[in-house]
């Protein structure tokens, strides 16, 4: 089968830097992203790893191991506008639908 | 508009029923895929649409689901004879020919009772 696994929760203060991990295991690899999610909103991309390494965006960084099958999502300088649910998800091949772990949920506190 | 668009936003229906759930997708988006949240949980996958023709449908839960897409633009995703177990929000998204990133709309929350 398969199967992502992410922590259900995390809790940060503001200013603080927090990491999301994702071990996964699935028939076929092809890329992890990962979104974020405000409750009762859309899903919205924020990074993509292919290739083994560290991706950075602005205050997010994502990191992939492939021969891990291990990821992970930094954010840093926490804001308490970053308090949402955040999933990472492996595409398997090309084009094809992304399989998404069952989310972490982080509280930034002031 | 400029991003995804799903209706309705808010579905109430009597178990048995059937529903209609559209999607509009950005303009020029060749993928679209459709997917299933129930309350505190991820993101099931249901279809997968690139063109008009789904080449990836097995995440539909059970013959009483179905979609279609037409025009390479609109798709709608039907369900017969709802149960209970049907409630979710039902999420589309869509994505270009090149690129990783998958578009979400705002999804459409069901609610079978």
């Amino acid at each position: 089968g398969q199967s992502l696994e992410q922590p259900s929760e995390v809790t940060a203060v503001e200013g603080a830097i927090v990491q999301i991990n994702c071990t996964y295991q699935t028939s076929g690899f092809y890329g992890l992203s990962w979104y974020q999610q405000h409750d009762g909103g859309a899903p919205t991309f924020l990074s993509y790893n292919a290739l083994d390494g560290l991706e950075e965006t602005g205050r997010f960084s994502s990191f992939l191991s492939r021969s891990d099958s291990y990821g992970y999502l930094l954010l840093q300088e926490l804001q308490m506008k970053d308090s949402a649910s955040y999933f990472c998800a492996v595409q398997k091949q090309a084009g094809t639908a992304l399989i998404f772990g069952k989310g972490t949920t982080l509280s930034v506190s002031s | 508009g400029a991003g995804v668009s799903q209706s309705p936003s808010n579905k109430v229906t009597e178990k048995g029923k059937d529903v209609e759930l559209r999607c509009d997708p950005i303009s020029g988006h060749t993928a679209l895929y459709w997917y299933r949240q129930r309350l505190g949980q991820g993101l099931e996958f249901l279809i997968y649409f690139q063109g008009n023709s789904a080449p990836d449908k097995s995440g539909l839960p059970s013959d009483r689901f179905s979609a279609e897409r037409t025009g390479e633009s609109v798709s709608t995703l039907t369900i017969q004879r709802t149960q209970q177990e049907d409630s979710a929000v039902y999420l589309c998204a869509s994505r270009s020919r090149l690129a990783s990133e998958q578009f979400f709309g705002p999804g459409t929350r069901l609610t079978v009772l």
